[in-house]
């Protein structure tokens, strides 16, 4: 059974940074791409990031770009997002997603994580 | 960006019903588009891949159709265990974007 299982969410003030992590297990991780989705309080879902399965391509959406990370690292598993400079505005729900193939483009997701809270507060 | 119109954006329907949902993409997207099914606290979960393809273990009462910028999501005869949220995902252009979502309520 794929199961991939987020963490590292919490409160953070603006201005400051979070680094959230993704295991992936149950499936050959480096074969896949993956994916960050949030949603914010009340609205609906927003890509965030997504990485091909060699982090060959990596494409962020605009509203994060420049302070936001993606990277993965084969070997644990594991798929992260660096945060820098949060806003009130990057809070809510993010979401691991796996990709159904080894490069995202013109692709989908076929499992997604429950999710971790982030909270974006002074 | 392609715009993702979805709609109803809530609809309440009873056990055995036929319910339809559709995405509407502001520019052609080929095939690109999936559905999911989404139920609070839980992982959303792919129904149907690249507007027609059900994904393996759905319940064949899911059926999708549709190409260019049209797309609906067909629930032949709704079950209890079907009262959900369902938004659809066009992945054909960065930035993927992802209807407003479909609250389905009895």
């Amino acid at each position: 059974e794929v199961q991939l299982v987020e963490s590292g969410g919490g409160l953070v003030q603006p201005g400051r940074s979070l680094r959230l992590s993704c295991v992936g297990s149950g499936f050959r991780f480096e074969d896949y791409a993956m994916h960050w989705v949030r949603q914010a309080p009340g609205m609906g879902l927003e890509w965030v990031s997504g990485i091909d399965w060699d982090s060959g391509n990596i494409d962020y959406a605009d509203s994060v770009k420049g302070r936001f990370t993606i990277s993965r690292d084969n070997a644990k598993n594991s798929v992260y997002l660096e945060m820098n400079n949060l806003r009130p505005e990057d809070m809510g729900f993010y979401y691991c997603a796996k990709d159904a193939r080894a490069f995202y483009r013109g692709s989908w997701y076929d499992n997604w994580g429950r999710g971790t809270l982030v909270t974006v507060s002074s | 960006d392609i715009q993702m119109t979805q709609f109803p954006s809530s609809l309440s329907a009873s056990i055995g019903d036929r319910v339809t949902i559709t995405c509407r993409a502001s520019q052609t997207i080929n095939s690109d588009l999936h559905w999911y099914q989404h139920k609070p606290g839980r992982a959303p979960k792919i129904l149907i891949y690249a507007a027609v393809g059900l994904q393996s273990g759905v319940p064949s009462r899911f059926s999708g159709s549709g190409s260019a910028t049209d797309f609906t999501l067909t629930i032949s005869s709704l079950q209890p265990e079907d009262f959900a949220t369902y938004f659809c995902l066009q992945g054909s252009s960065i930035p993927f974007t992802f209807g407003g979502g479909t609250k389905v309520e009895i």
